[in-house]
């Protein structure tokens, strides 16, 4: 069985400083990891996926994520956060089930992500 | 290319009402999911489809909770009757398949049970 821990329920961060968001995950197989994000009343975007290629992986507006097997971590980072990244982050992991065909996500509870001005 | 479109985007309903919700997923997407999203948690995932057959409905209440897809391509997810416990965000999406399970969101419906 597939979970994921986002050990942050709230983050804030100051305009133009770095932003971590962290997130653990278990996994019987090798799973796919994602990260969504959810802006106020709107869907949910795709920021970046791993999906055993490179364990750093780059994103949309700036994120990134590194995929750590040994701490079996995932975290999401940007250099520099911008106040429209205000919004909530999911950490997803993905498996696929032995009959084939993938199986649904299963999301962390999120993290809500504050911007200071 | 088109998203994954639902309707109606909100609804406000009384308990003990039958409601419905539906969904046509990107073109050419054979995977469709429905979730659940309650207030403040991550959405959870209720049934999936694969073309027209349920493979896993294992977390569908299925006393009152029915979906069906029967030509492989849009979706409808029932309640009957509703239950106040229900209000939530009912979110489908779509996979290809491919792409290690890329799952493309639509808006989500907004069920209020008064």
């Amino acid at each position: 069985a597939q979970s994921v821990t986002q050990l942050d329920s709230h983050v804030s961060v100051s305009e133009g400083t770095p932003v971590l968001l962290r997130c653990n995950y278990s996994s019987s197989y090798s799973p796919s990891l994602f990260w969504y994000v959810q802006h106020p009343n709107k869907g949910l975007q795709l920021l970046l996926k791993y999906t055993s290629a490179a364990t750093l992986v780059k994103g949309i507006n700036g994120f990134e994520a590194e995929f750590k097997k040994s701490e079996t971590s995932f975290h999401l980072t940007k250099p520099s956060a911008h106040m429209s990244d205000a919004a909530e982050y999911f950490c997803v992991v993905s498996e696929y089930s032995s009959g084939g065909g993938a199986d649904g996500l299963t999301f962390g509870k999120g993290t809500h992500l504050i911007i200071q001005p | 290319e088109a998203g994954v479109v639902q309707s109606p985007r909100y609804k406000i309903i009384e308990k003990k009402l039958p409601v419905a919700f539906w969904c046509n997923p990107i073109s050419g997407h054979n995977t469709l999911y429905w979730y659940r999203q309650n207030l403040g948690q991550g959405p959870e995932l209720l049934i999936r489809y694969e073309n027209e057959e349920a493979v896993d409905d294992s977390q569908l209440p299925k006393d009152r909770f029915s979906a069906e897809r029967l030509k492989g391509v849009d979706s409808t997810l029932k309640i009957q009757p509703a239950e106040l416990g229900d209000s939530a965000v009912y979110l489908c999406a779509s996979s290809s398949g491919q792409s290690y399970n890329e799952q493309f969101f639509g808006p989500g419906t907004r069920l209020t049970v008064l």
